[in-house]
């Protein structure tokens, strides 16, 4: 298996600029979440997936920020306009959602390997 | 609401030596715990988890961890460290839904020749 693929890997731009973060999960995988990684801030959920269908996107900074999945092995995540505060890592994981109470060994997250986004 | 706690910002071991890192929780019920290791550029990699059973959980790359309920601890350790064990190593625990994972902030492991 691929793992979690992110692309890109790397994204410079300018601030106003629209960027696009983009997630393919591993096969199989029903569950989808979307991190941020900051010095300041350590590892935040942004928001996550259950199905395709947004479950909690209480971690979604301001509404420059929005989360897509349009099907099982795709996801984007939108950011417009960029500013500077959103340089950091994105991190995008993807796991077995547990199906029954008690089936919580299925809920573990794989990572990818991230996208370092710089906003200048 | 669920906590994870990790002291320790930075450790330096030599190589050779023995690892200890340390990690505690806040959480009303049985938690189900992880260990992730960040290299450098890279994403998190599963290192071990505890979920329930023996309280001594075996890892991938020779680590071990041991959940201690009284304490509230999962620390994570290593009998011999090497250099290619210098990452950054985050503890996290499962929330109440089962989805949610809240990691701490991470202890960055140096290892000296």
């Amino acid at each position: 298996d691929a793992g979690v693929i992110q692309s890109p890997r790397h994204e410079v731009t300018e601030m106003g600029q629209e960027v696009t973060l983009r997630c393919k999960p591993i096969s199989g995988h029903n569950s989808l979440f979307w991190y941020r990684q900051t010095m300041m801030r350590g590892l935040e959920l942004l928001i996550y997936f259950n199905n395709n269908v947004p479950i909690d996107d209480s971690g979604m900074p301001e509404d420059r920020f929005s989360a897509k999945m349009p099907n099982a092995s795709f996801s984007t995540l939108k950011i417009q306009p960029s500013e500077p505060r959103d340089s950091a890592v994105y991190f995008c994981a993807s796991s077995l959602a547990p199906g029954l109470a008690g089936e919580r060994a299925k809920n573990i997250q794989y990572f990818g390997a991230g996208t370092r986004l710089s906003v200048l | 609401a669920q906590s994870v706690t990790q002291p320790d910002i930075h450790i330096t071991v030599s190589e050779g030596a023995s690892l200890e890192l340390r990690c505690n929780y806040s959480y009303g019920a049985t938690p189900y715990l992880f260990w992730y290791v960040q290299s450098p550029g890279q994403g998190l990699q599963l290192l071990l988890k505890y979920f329930s059973g023996d309280t001594l959980v075996q890892g991938i790359k020779g680590f071990e961890a041991e959940f201690k309920r009284s304490q509230s601890s999962f620390n994570l350790r290593k009998p011999s460290v090497h250099w290619s064990d210098a990452a950054e190593y985050f503890c996290a625990v499962l929330n109440t839904g089962f989805q949610k994972l809240v990691f701490g902030t991470g202890t960055r492991l140096l290892v000296s020749p």
